[in-house]
């Protein structure tokens, strides 16, 4: 099956500066990326996807990139706020309509 | 977006009690819906497909005598946890795709968080 790493667990930056979260997804059949923001005692909120036929997609300050070759993809927040701070998931399936395999997480904290 | 409910939002139950859990979408109709487990500082760990008019798909490890799912219509499917340990203590929550548009986006409830005392 799917088996999705996520790096890094915790990540801390100060308010504006940009952070990176990258995965890595092992099934080649996968063609379905979303990323979910979490917040504490809440449910997952999908910020931002990526099917495989793209490279990139951004919306306003969230941009995702994807390595179909390497089988990685990347979720980039510019000038990160406060309200930021949560933490973010990456998944993969072969479909949206498929079961989601999740990475483990990154807790990101923006410190004013 | 889509509406997923859950109910209910917390439960508090002694061990060996059962508890079901509700998914509802709201606006949508949904033919699968997935639950998952999650426990604190982890990550979402799939427990079970629920396909409506069929049988549950269980992820290994998953003891379907314990976990019961019911999908009786388009718009519902139950989760019961049968006899309760404290071990079972955690976050459940469900997610549903919405496919009436051709969005993937899989919309999930806002969670029961059960502690089994």
């Amino acid at each position: 099956g799917e088996n999705v790493e996520q790096h890094p667990s915790t990540l801390s930056v100060q308010e504006g500066d940009s952070a990176v979260i990258k995965c890595t997804y092992s099934d080649s059949a996968s063609n379905y990326f979303p990323w979910y923001k979490q917040e504490l005692g809440k449910r997952p909120q999908l910020i931002i996807d990526i099917r495989s036929n793209v490279g990139e997609k951004k919306d306003q300050r969230i941009a995702v990139t994807l390595n179909k070759t390497a089988k990685h993809f990347s979720l980039h927040i510019t000038e990160t706020q406060p309200e930021d701070s949560a933490v973010y998931f990456c998944a993969a399936s072969n479909s949206g309509y498929s079961t989601l395999t999740f990475g483990k997480g990154t807790m990101l904290l923006v410190s004013p | 977006g889509a509406v997923v409910s859950q109910h209910p939002s917390w439960v508090i139950c002694k061990s060996g009690t059962s508890v079901k859990i509700e998914c509802r979408s709201l606006d949508f109709q949904a033919t699968t819906m997935f639950w998952y487990r999650q426990f604190p500082k982890q990550s979402l760990m799939l427990m079970a497909t629920s396909n409506e008019g069929s049988k549950a798909t269980y992820e290994q490890g998953v003891e379907k005598d314990k976990f019961l799912i019911n999908h009786a219509s388009l718009t519902l499917s139950t989760l019961t946890v049968t006899s309760a340990h404290p071990e079972d203590s955690s976050f459940y929550i469900c997610s549903a795709p919405d496919v009436s548009l051709g969005q993937e986006t899989q919309y999930f409830g806002p969670g029961t968080r059960l502690l089994v005392l």
